[in-house]
């Protein structure tokens, strides 16, 4: 069983639009939540964290964490077609021994088009 | 600042022969970690390294992988002898952050991985 779930998509939006991308996890001691985004070829880079419950707003960038319902969601508000990646949903669990290791869900293809 | 490098960015070997890896993690990175990502399924974790020492090797999936950290610089991932299902993308990642907990917002800083390709 996965731990970590993502629609694989592909999502496609217009551009201008609002992209949700969304994201269950297993294990309610997971504690830590990061959405990365990965270009073709390209390595993942971090857009943004969460790790209490409620919104997270960065730009155009809003990171939502329900735990009781073990959900993480990522809103994408005035879609360009540069934010066309793969959005890659990742988590940590508390009482690892690793503080760096981090569980990935499959990743959701984005496509914005004009 | 350079990023997180890795070589060979594509590989192809036959089944049985061996090939390494390399990872150069982001100057003063204390932290590196190896990850894979075969066809079709997620990356996942193979270990993680303080300085020189295995902080965490609990993702190797057999003893075929053997990774190296010597003097807390670059690292090494070698597969003897590859087999089929080794074939996927390896990441490299370093992080400054050592705080565990759930105030634990390190970020990781990955390499554009190394493909191998087992025939």
């Amino acid at each position: 069983q996965k731990e970590v779930e993502q629609n694989s998509g592909p999502l496609s939006v217009p551009e201008g639009a609002i992209a949700s991308l969304n994201c269950t996890y297993s294990d309610r001691g997971s504690q830590s939540f990061f959405w990365y985004r990965q270009y073709s070829g390209k390595s993942p880079e971090l857009i943004m964290f969460i790790y209490s419950n409620g919104d997270k707003e960065d730009g155009r960038f809003t990171a939502q964490l329900n735990k009781a319902s073990q959900y993480v969601s990522l809103l994408i508000r005035d879609s360009q077609p540069s934010d066309s990646a793969t959005y890659l949903c990742a988590v940590i669990y508390a009482g690892g021994t690793s503080y760096g290791k981090l569980t990935f869900g499959q990743g959701t293809i984005l496509t914005v088009h004009p | 600042e350079a990023g997180v490098t890795q070589f060979p960015s594509h590989s192809v070997i036959e089944k049985g022969q061996t090939v390494t890896l390399r990872c150069d993690p982001i100057s003063g990175h204390d932290n590196l970690y190896w990850y894979r990502r075969v066809m079709g399924k997620e990356i996942k974790f193979l270990l993680h390294f303080v300085k020189e020492s295995k902080q965490d090797e609990s993702g190797m999936p057999n003893n075929r992988f053997l990774a190296e950290r010597t003097g807390g610089t670059y690292s090494t991932l070698k597969v003897q002898p590859a087999e089929l299902e080794d074939s996927g993308v390896y990441f490299c990642a370093s992080s400054q952050d050592t705080l565990a907990g759930v105030a634990n917002t390190g970020e990781l800083f990955f390499g554009e991985g190394s493909r191998l390709t087992v025939l």
